[in-house]
């Protein structure tokens, strides 16, 4: 069976960076990409990018461009998701997505269990 | 990429149906097909309930159902159950290689 298990809840600085893990396990890890979702407390859903699994290759929403960096280790099934220069409003919970195939375009079948990432001084 | 537009909220009765509304543009919906609904019950990570626009995963009740037509997506629940109850999310995949969601619609079963 497919599982996303997410790295543990955080507290970070304004102006820090901060790397999200999602281990994925019970399915062929370079033949799905892996989207990143977050949700600030109260909020909606917030697409943030893609990771090409296969090619560590990646597309971010134009909002995170500058300062958003997904990556994956093919080695031990794990993506990541890696912002920096971070303000209050980048707390909330972050989550990883499998998509059903190996494009962009295809829908997220499977979600991690999310991490709260908060940024307070 | 402006979010996709959902009602906020929407209600019906034990038994009765409920369509939440999901507007896009030329740029996502009305181009594509890669349309899906997400359920999140509160504090729970979101679960796929309808793909490619009409299409639902196993284990998904025949209640629910989808559509499309032109820029807009719906999603159509019959046989309201208090189950049912929670957030809802729409998204598309759009022409910038990205995807969009919807500010998400609250479900009520009153």
């Amino acid at each position: 069976q497919v599982h996303l298990v997410q790295s543990g809840a955080e507290v970070q600085k304004p102006g820090a960076s901060v790397k999200v893990s999602c281990k994925a396990s019970g399915y062929t890890f370079t033949g799905h990409y892996i989207h990143w979702v977050r949700q600030a407390p109260g909020q909606g859903l917030e697409w943030m990018g893609w990771t090409n699994t296969n090619s560590n290759t990646a597309h971010y929403a134009q909002n995170f461009q500058d300062r958003v960096t997904m990556t994956r280790d093919s080695s031990i099934s794990t993506a990541y998701m890696q912002l920096s220069r971070l303000t209050s409003d980048d707390t909330a919970v972050y989550y990883c997505a499998r998509a059903f195939g190996g494009n962009a375009y295809y829908y997220f079948d499977y979600w991690g269990q999310g991490t709260l990432i908060t940024v307070s001084s | 990429q402006s979010a996709l537009t959902q009602p906020p909220s929407v209600s019906g009765s034990p038994g009765q149906s409920v369509t939440i509304s999901c507007t896009g543009s030329t740029n996502d919906i009305a181009k594509y097909n890669h349309v899906s609904w997400y359920q999140q019950p509160p504090g729970t990570a979101p679960k796929l309930m309808i793909y490619e626009v009409s299409n639902r995963p196993s284990g998904v009740p025949d209640r629910f159902s989808g559509s499309k037509s032109g820029n807009t997506a719906s999603l159509t629940i019959s046989g309201l159950q208090a189950e049912d109850e929670g957030d809802y999310y729409c998204t598309s995949y759009t022409t910038s290689n990205t995807w969009v969601f919807g500010g998400g619609t609250k479900l009520s079963v009153l």
